[in-house]
């Protein structure tokens, strides 16, 4: 199984909305990350778990929330977004040891915040 | 963190061979160089990675000169399913996860 699994596809939510996306992966990676991208950008990187922990918290505002329940799934919780929130969210996975540290990315979750 | 640079677009017919480069003039010693593909609306798909010299795959081949401060992604006889952006990333494999996308070189394959 090399896949990374985003839900959902898409998702449309109102300002004062609660919502998450989830990632889940069974490749045994142990690092695990969300990007942001907008319209014609490049992805831009969100955060970092390694070994189910935070590493990397690229001074995204508070009303995203990651977690990591377990080495599998990975999580982000929204809340009180703002409509320049809209994007193409992307979860990746990566060993943490061995191999080429490839990027495995999930097809996204398309986020529209009215 | 080595930047990128990589040109904008380039459009190419098909069957042609597609060169793009890319700079990273403050590559550092641990540093290699993975290029990833993306298609609107989809994860971005690792295509090739390499250190120096020639690295060769199914899909594409990488050069990279002897100052590493530059690498080619080569695509042999480009179809019109590869029209996608190209992303070039420069960083350590595993001792830092911050790994950083550039601009992107969006490449156009035309009939």
């Amino acid at each position: 199984d090399t896949e990374v699994t985003q839900t959902p596809k898409h998702l449309v939510m109102g300002m004062t909305n609660k919502k998450s996306l989830k990632c889940e992966q069974h490749m045994g990676h142990r690092a695990m990350y969300w990007y942001k991208q907008k319209a014609k950008k490049p992805p831009e990187l969100m955060f970092v778990y390694s070994y189910e922990k935070l590493s990397i918290n690229e001074s995204v505002p508070s009303r995203f929330s990651p977690e990591c329940p377990n080495s599998s799934l990975l999580n982000l919780h929204l809340h009180a977004l703002q409509p320049e929130d809209s994007a193409l969210y992307l979860c990746a996975s990566s060993p943490i040891r061995g191999g080429t540290g490839e990027l495995f990315f999930g097809e996204g979750s398309r986020l529209t915040v009215l | 963190l080595a930047k990128t640079t990589q040109p904008i677009s380039m459009d190419s017919y098909e069957g042609q061979e597609v060169n793009i480069t890319c700079s990273h003039n403050n590559i550092a010693t641990n540093d290699y160089i993975t290029w990833y593909q993306q298609f609107p609306s989809q994860g971005p798909r690792f295509i090739i990675q390499g250190y120096k010299t020639k690295v060769t795959n199914e899909v594409a081949s990488l050069f990279i000169p002897a100052d590493r401060k530059s690498s080619t992604l080569s695509l042999p006889r480009v179809s019109l399913s590869d029209t996608a952006v190209y992303y070039c990333l420069v960083g350590d494999l595993y001792g830092n996860n911050r790994l950083a996308f550039g601009k992107g070189n969006q490449v156009v394959v035309i009939p």
